[in-house]
């Protein structure tokens, strides 16, 4: 286990639901982060926290709503999404905010949005 | 901003033989680069990686080379076995910027036995 954990495994929701993914870090990192992983193509970084700040934020439509409300707990809020956002979504942490600093995987949360 | 390209998008080969999956990157400033191993059901994993000041680094039956003036880079994996069988993912940044991880689109490495 990478010490990343997140919650649901799976997710099923309709375009109308409003559902959130939770990840913990158990390392005591300062930065998380979440990435969308769809198929046959890079991973793609969505939002950057550090020490419960976010500090990046790479044109993500506002049906994804993320909230960091420590430095081991980040979530992602959903709503209204659309099927084309049916994919993986990973998070990570890591021990400071630049790129060379290591990012730890969690197993991720497959969603699929019908 | 950076560019990543990974070759090929996916890789058979025997158990036994050797694979290299290659990656090449757009912007020169990038000093840092990481693979991650994503196994079937988890999330990437890093196994290696190099920064510029250094042409090649092995680990075991791993190695990354790196050709800044050409800017490539690769993996390479000797003697391979089942348990390699993974999807790999290169990545590129600036070390010491706030810059993130650029990452390739990733090689499925099947190894049969």
């Amino acid at each position: 286990e990478t010490g990343v954990t997140q919650t649901p495994r799976h997710l099923v929701m309709g375009m109308t639901n409003k559902k959130s993914l939770k990840c913990e870090q158990h390392l005591g990192h300062n930065a998380m982060y979440w990435y969308k992983q769809s198929a046959k193509k890079p991973l793609e970084l969505m939002f950057v926290y550090s020490l419960e700040e976010r500090v990046e934020n790479n044109s993500v439509p506002s049906r994804f709503s993320p909230e960091c409300p420590n430095s081991s707990h980040l979530f992602l809020h959903l709503h209204t999404l659309q099927p084309e956002d049916s994919a993986l979504y990973l998070c990570a942490s890591s021990q400071g905010i630049t790129g060379a600093d290591t990012q730890y995987f969690g197993p991720g949360t497959r969603l699929t949005v019908l | 901003g950076e560019n990543v390209e990974q070759h090929p998008s996916t890789l058979s080969v025997q158990e036994g033989d050797s694979a290299v999956i290659k990656c090449t990157y757009s912007d020169s400033a990038s000093n840092y680069f990481p693979w991650y191993k994503q196994e079937l059901g988890k999330g990437p994993q890093l196994i290696i990686d190099i920064r510029s000041n250094v042409g090649e680094k092995k680990d075991q039956r791993i190695a990354v080379t790196l050709n800044k003036t050409a800017k490539h880079f690769s993996l390479h994996i000797t003697e391979t076995q089942p348990e390699d069988s993974a999807v790999y993912f290169c990545a590129a940044t600036l070390s010491g910027s706030a810059r993130q991880l650029t990452f390739g689109s990733g090689t499925q490495l099947t190894v049969l036995p």
